[in-house]
């Protein structure tokens, strides 16, 4: 499996609490991606970055917030956590601007109450 | 991104091959099938990914038809822990675009005793 962490694995948080998830890896990989998974929707793009401090929106960025200070980590933060924000994030890490594939970590279950 | 259609679900005998459709009828050139599976409470993971050659690796095998128009994963020997969900995706394998990878609601695959 490819060298990604992600922490925590699970979280209750409540509304109106900013909460920051954090991904972690060890393969040195140049792009990494924080996905939103929800039922009946599938796998949603947040953000994704494409080198250290350089960062772009996905589909679904209102509310989440991104930062890469360096290779290896790519924090997620909900600046103001929303009940809409319960879901599954995965986060992912792909070697180079090629055809290479998007290898995923294990997720982070964030529950908002 | 090319649309992509798969069953919603198939079974398969333990030990049996399993062979997983996928049409994308409106394939670009420039554009490579993947194959990633999600088991539950997991992160996607890759498995095997083309542009028009058939390829193997040691999870499966990719078929890619001629015309480009559909495609089949082949899991050799089927076992109980490849139940999954299986998605094929299709998508250009660099610049921006590819960024955003879709993944629509693939096939269940179960593999029974």
């Amino acid at each position: 499996d490819a060298g990604i962490t992600q922490s925590p694995r699970h979280k209750v948080t409540e509304t109106g609490t900013p909460v920051t998830l954090r991904c972690h890896q060890t393969e040195n990989h140049r792009y990494m991606y924080w996905y939103r998974q929800d039922p009946g929707h599938g796998l949603r793009l947040i953000h994704y970055s494409y080198g250290v401090k350089d960062t772009d929106k996905g589909e679904v960025s209102d509310g989440y917030s991104v930062s890469r200070s360096k290779t290896e980590d790519f924090l997620l933060t909900l600046e103001s956590a929303t009940s809409s924000q319960t879901s599954v994030y995965f986060c992912a890490i792909k070697q180079r601007d090629t055809n290479s594939p998007l290898h995923f970590g294990n997720g982070t279950r964030l529950t908002v109450t | 991104d090319a649309k992509t259609t798969q069953p919603t679900s198939m079974d398969c005998a333990e030990g049996r091959a399993a062979n997983l459709p996928c049409n994308h009828s409106t394939i670009s050139g420039n554009e490579y099938v993947y194959w990633y599976r999600q088991i539950h409470s997991q992160g996607p993971q890759y498995i095997i990914h083309g542009l028009k050659n058939n390829e193997t690796n040691e999870m499966a095998s990719l078929i890619i038809t001629e015309d480009r128009k559909s495609s089949t994963l082949i899991l050799p020997h089927a076992t109980l822990r490849d139940t999954a969900v299986y998605y094929c995706i299709v998508r250009v394998g660099s610049g921006g675009s590819n960024y955003k990878l879709t993944f629509g609601k693939g096939t269940l695959l179960t593999v029974n005793p």
